[in-house]
């Protein structure tokens, strides 16, 4: 079993639009979570951490549901800039990052 | 503050010749990662150091070899390259405490003809 799963999309949506993904894993240890988006040909950026009370940030709130071992992204008022991979990120041990495969986002005008 | 950086960023090799790709990173940062990212698999691991002079395997290790320079360089070596090693290789570094990110190198585009 992978350490963690993401639906790959890819989810094409209006501006304006929220929309949500999901990523489960699969170590109930785990400890550290992280949404990263990657740009088309680009490394790996941080979006956001995921923390276990949730967190927002601007338009983006992540959160964390550990009894079902998922992690969300929920982005409100799509912008076309948001067009990118979505990478579901976990931490077990502190010395390794699993990814998910990502999921792939365009916004359309 | 550079963060982490690759070199080369581009690569054409032939089948079995070898090559060295080097990272570095100015955060001070313990452990340091190579991952390679191919369509559908997503990252995935290939070798991991928690200090210098310490290396250890990751998800696929196979055909590479590793050396921790020291505290800033992570080099990643391919003795003898092939095909299926075709792939954009991506370096990362971060600190060992718990809930903190890892930070990536722009990546390398290797391709194995």
């Amino acid at each position: 079993r992978k350490e963690v799963e993401q639906d790959p999309g890819p989810f094409n949506v209006p501006e304006g639009a929220t929309v949500a993904f999901n990523c489960t894993y699969s170590n109930s240890a785990s400890q550290s979570f992280f949404w990263y988006r990657q740009d088309c040909r680009k490394e790996p950026k941080l979006l956001m951490s995921v923390y276990s009370s949730g967190n927002e940030d601007g338009r983006f709130t992540a959160q964390l549901n550990r009894a079902s071992q998922y992690i969300s992204l929920l982005i409100r008022d799509s912008k076309l800039s948001d067009s990118a991979t979505y990478l579901c990120v976990v931490n077990p041990t502190g010395n390794q990052f699993y990814f998910g495969t990502g999921t792939s986002l365009t916004v359309i005008p | 503050n550079a963060g982490v950086t690759q070199t080369p960023k581009f690569r054409v090799l032939k089948t079995g010749q070898s090559m060295t790709l080097l990272c570095a990173q100015d955060m001070n940062h313990e452990y340091m990662y190579w991952y390679r990212q191919d369509p559908g698999m997503g990252l995935r691991l290939i070798y991991y150091s928690a200090s210098e002079g310490t290396t250890d395997k990751g998800e696929v290790p196979n055909g590479y070899n590793v050396s921790r320079l020291n505290k800033r360089e992570f080099s990643l070596r391919l003795e003898s390259a092939a095909p299926s090693q075709t792939s954009v290789y991506f370096c990362a570094s971060s600190s060992p405490h718990m809930g903190t990110e890892a930070f990536f190198g722009q990546g390398t585009r290797l391709t194995v003809v």
